[in-house]
């Protein structure tokens, strides 16, 4: 079965310092990947998906991710963190050829610091 | 261009009262509609997903329904809700191509007394 693991519950980096935020994940096929932000009281908005291709994926907000196959992750990066940056990241995973649901992990709190 | 609407906002029910949370989507045909519920600003649950009018499956068995009367129109119910039943509920909407991202309402934040 499918599933997607984000290890820390919280990343705390200073503003302007680079940020990285890990994703790993499982399943039997090909994965489709994704990364969500949420701000407080608001719905997930879409950042950035690989599907095929380039490993580096480039998304929303000056955010990228890089896909690795043989570690089977997706971690979310940024070369300088904003303030604005703080909010609650979730990564996903969808299993091509297979469920076609999507599974999120349990999202990682980015707190950047002023 | 394609938007989501949840509504109400927020609401505050007593325990054992109905309920219904209502989605629709704008802009697109035939979506694939999903009900999601998040506890305490973490994870997603994943209550309820339909692929067509009338098509609901279910996820966890629990106290809630969803219904889809028309093609972009996503109901949540329940007959008598649970303090259990409190939380942030968000509908998602996507293509029926699928294996693609989802796409969120603002959410329904959903408090039982």
């Amino acid at each position: 079965a499918q599933s997607v693991a984000q290890p820390e519950d919280q990343v705390n980096v200073a503003e302007g310092n680079p940020l990285t935020v890990k994703c790993t994940y499982s399943v039997s096929g090909n994965p489709y990947l994704f990364w969500y932000v949420q701000y407080p009281n608001r719905g997930l908005q879409f950042l950035l998906k690989y599907i095929t291709g380039d490993n580096l994926v480039k998304g929303s907000y000056g955010f990228e991710a890089e896909f690795n196959k043989s570690q089977t992750s997706f971690h979310l990066k940024k070369p300088s963190a904003l303030v604005s940056d703080s909010a609650l990241y979730f990564c996903a995973v969808r299993d091509y050829g297979r469920d076609d649901k999507i599974i999120f992990g349990k999202g990682t709190r980015l707190h950047i610091l002023p | 261009s394609q938007t989501i609407h949840q509504w109400p906002a927020t609401l505050v029910q007593p325990v054992g009262s109905p309920l219904s949370l209502e989605c629709t989507v704008e802009g697109t045909s035939n979506p694939n509609l999903y009900w999601y519920r998040q506890a305490a600003g973490r994870g997603l649950q994943l209550l309820f997903y339909s692929v067509g009018i009338g098509q609901i499956s279910s996820e966890v068995p629990q106290n809630l329904s969803a219904s889809r009367p028309q093609d972009r129109q996503f109901i949540l119910s329940s007959k008598k809700l649970l303090l259990s039943d409190s939380g942030f509920y968000l509908c998602a909407w996507e293509t029926t191509s699928g294996r693609n991202e989802q796409f969120f309402g603002p959410g329904t934040r959903l408090t039982v007394l």
